[in-house]
């Protein structure tokens, strides 16, 4: 089976742009979670999506959305971008929605705010 | 309440050692906590979870202890190899927040050859 699959790797954007990051669960997957990692804050929950529906949201401000479509691909879009947005932007993906289903995690999209 | 604190920050360990991370938490809610490993330019890679109700478990030469009334878990790396030069990451999660994963704040681990 192919992994999570994240698109585009690496994004460079400056402030007060908007960005779309794309994610491709495993094949079955219906859950799917985004994560902002960066070296201060670490790894961060953003949000998360099960069948279209938004399950769970992170502390994050209202710029930073996502949806998810009816084959389970997800999108996360951040408008009016800050410098402090750059980060590797995580997506992870498991069967259910299930307190104890395994995530996997995609490579990431490097985004960089300049 | 929602955080989960990881140490040491750093380790150097040399091959043949047992480099140990510690997390600890806070919320009694939380009842699943997976370990996972991270190489440079990668996302986190699962490697071995626990729920409450064990106090060890191992998969191949990595082992977690968890101490429920001490809030506390900890990954055991036996016989660590030049590969598994990497950043660990413990989490946790809550039943009543599936999908949500707090994760502890990282160790790099280096095993010198």
């Amino acid at each position: 089976k192919a992994g999570v699959t994240q698109t585009p790797r690496y994004l460079i954007k400056t402030r007060g742009q908007q960005v779309t990051l794309s994610c491709s669960p495993i094949s079955g997957h219906r859950s799917v979670s985004w994560y902002q990692q960066t070296p201060g804050q670490g790894l961060q929950f953003l949000f998360e999506y099960f069948s279209e529906t938004q399950r769970n949201k992170g502390n994050f401000p209202g710029r930073f959305s996502g949806r998810q479509f009816s084959n389970s691909r997800s999108e996360m879009n951040v408008s009016t971008l800050e410098l402090g947005d750059s980060a590797l932007y995580l997506c992870a993906s498991s069967q259910t929605s299930a307190a104890y289903n395994e995530q996997f995690f995609g490579p990431g999209t490097r985004l960089t705010v300049l | 309440q929602q955080q989960v604190k990881q140490s040491p920050q750093s380790l150097i360990v040399q091959k043949g050692g047992i480099p140990i991370i510690n997390c600890a938490y806070e919320n009694t809610a939380f009842d699943y906590f997976p370990w996972y490993q991270q190489f440079p330019g990668k996302g986190p890679a699962l490697l071995i979870a626990i729920r409450p109700d064990v106090s060890e478990k191992k998969e191949g030469r990595f082992t977690i202890s968890f101490n429920k009334s001490a809030k506390q878990f900890s990954l055991h790396i036996m016989d660590s190899q030049p590969g598994d030069s990497a950043t660990y990451f413990c989490a946790a999660r809550g039943s009543s927040n599936t999908g949500k994963l707090i994760f502890g704040q990282g160790t790099t681990l280096q095993v010198k050859p």
